[in-house]
């Protein structure tokens, strides 16, 4: 079945640098990332995603990339502000079959005002 | 539009007890799956259903755990003889299941499960 990791485990940055959450998966057949955001007692929130015939996506201050070959992807935040701090998870699955998502292990991000 | 909505939101209970957990998902989402969140932790997949094919159990950690879903609304995962072990967050999510955003999986606020 797939397995996901995920790093770093906690991230702390200061307000306004960029914060980088790295995945990789085991599936080749794995088509599907999501992002998700989960603040403390919420429910996870997507917050961006990408499908494996793209390389890239982006939204506002918020984007993705995926290396299909390396089997790994990245959530890239810039200009970081207090309200992303939160749990981040990252997760894979397939698009047709078996669409259950498997989920890395969460990063804490903290952002320092 | 509403969400993926869940019952109860808190549940206490004694070891050896029964428990269902009760989630609607989006009107229209054809796909529905359960998740379990320890504390501090990454979601476990435990079942999915799609419409109408036989529903993947291939997460649920024992017999002791089960799903049902009424055609494409209400689902309810029932645990018995609850543990300990099995207090945590179960989480629902839904999705459309078909066309090109049809993987996309909204989540329901959860029900926090708590064993004595």
């Amino acid at each position: 079945g797939e397995n996901v990791e995920q790093h770093p485990s906690t991230l702390s940055v200061q307000e306004g640098d960029s914060a980088v959450i790295k995945c990789t998966y085991s599936d080749s057949a794995s088509n599907y990332f999501p992002w998700y955001k989960q603040e403390l007692g919420k429910r996870p929130q997507l917050i961006i995603d990408i499908r494996s015939n793209v390389g890239e996506k982006k939204d506002q201050r918020i984007a993705v990339t995926l290396n299909k070959t390396a089997k790994h992807f990245s959530l890239h935040i810039t200009e970081t502000q207090p309200e992303d701090s939160a749990v981040y998870f990252c997760a894979a699955s397939r698009e047709t079959g078996r669409r259950a998502l498997t989920f890395g292990s969460g990063t804490r991000l903290q952002v320092q005002p | 539009g509403a969400g993926v909505s869940q019952s109860p939101s808190n549940k206490v209970t004694e070891k050896g007890k029964d428990v269902e957990l009760r989630c609607d998902p989006i009107s229209g989402h054809t796909a529905l799956y359960w998740y379990r969140q320890r504390l501090g932790q990454g979601l476990e997949f435990l079942i999915y259903f799609q419409g109408n094919s036989a529903p993947d159990k291939s997460g649920l950690p024992s017999d002791r755990f089960s799903a049902e879903r009424t055609g494409e609304s209400v689902s309810t995962l029932t645990i018995q003889r609850t543990q300990q072990e099995d207090s945590a967050v179960y989480l629902c999510a839904s999705s459309l299941g078909g066309g090109a955003q049809g993987n996309t999986q909204y989540f329901g606020p959860g029900t926090r499960l708590t064993v004595l």
